[in-house]
């Protein structure tokens, strides 16, 4: 069954501890996205990649990181210096080339830090 | 930097009647826009796209519309139904194959 898959559902930390965010799809998509959505608030990039061994920051970046070392899997690691973590957390993949095409979303994580 | 605006933030409609939603882009070089849904605690689906050689396109209650010069699209949603209350969201997709949202339109059909 192909599609992109986010583990886990609901996750809770407590503050100053990191934590990582699973994303893996088997879409064969070179591109993967980051995305944060807060509570009535629309969907913000957080970092995206192109292609393996490559990743470019979004629009809120800080306090996040990323790796791509497999075309399959895109972790997001929420670090300490993230002042306000408590968010929805989607990934998505997509195709590249010259075929505009839609993103494909996994099913989100859910991330609460007390 | 790139930026995509989209009205109303809310909608309400009676259940049959039409519903229309704005986006407007800042990043000329976009080239695809697709719209999604989002129902609760849901992932985002796709219910329609459009390509910037293409002026409008329709799929049976929902069409799209691309006005390129204005930077504009909009989602039309026609015989509105319970069933399409949800969150939408236009994006706008840029050559670097990064997509931008809007900031969604909570849409409410009453029955």
């Amino acid at each position: 069954d192909g599609g992109i898959t986010q583990s886990p559902k609901y996750l809770f930390r407590k503050e100053g501890q990191n934590v990582t965010l699973s994303c893996e799809q088997n879409l064969n998509h070179d591109a993967m996205y980051w995305y944060r959505q807060d509570p009535g608030q629309g969907l913000r990039l957080i970092y995206y990649s192109q292609i393996v061994n490559d990743f470019q920051k979004g629009d809120i970046a800080e306090g996040y990181s990323v790796s791509r070392e497999k075309k399959e899997s895109f972790p997001l690691t929420v670090t300490s210096a993230q002042k306000n973590p408590t968010a929805f957390y989607l990934c998505a993949s997509s195709k590249t080339g010259t075929a505009n095409t839609e993103a494909f979303f996994g099913q989100g994580t859910r991330l609460t830090v007390v | 930097g790139e930026n995509v605006e989209q009205h109303p933030s809310t909608l309400s409609v009676q259940e049959g009647d039409s519903a229309v939603i704005k986006c407007t882009y800042s990043d000329s070089a976009s080239n695809y826009f697709p719209w999604y849904k989002q129902e609760l605690g849901k992932r985002p689906q796709l219910i329609i796209d459009i390509r910037s050689n293409v002026g409008e396109k329709k799929d049976q209650r929902i069409a799209v519309t691309l006005n390129k010069t204005a930077k504009h699209f909009s989602l039309h949603i026609t015989e509105t139904q319970p069933e399409d209350s949800a969150v939408y969201f236009c994006a706008a997709r840029s050559g670097t194959y990064k997509y931008i949202f809007g900031t969604g339109t909570r849409l409410k059909v009453l029955a």
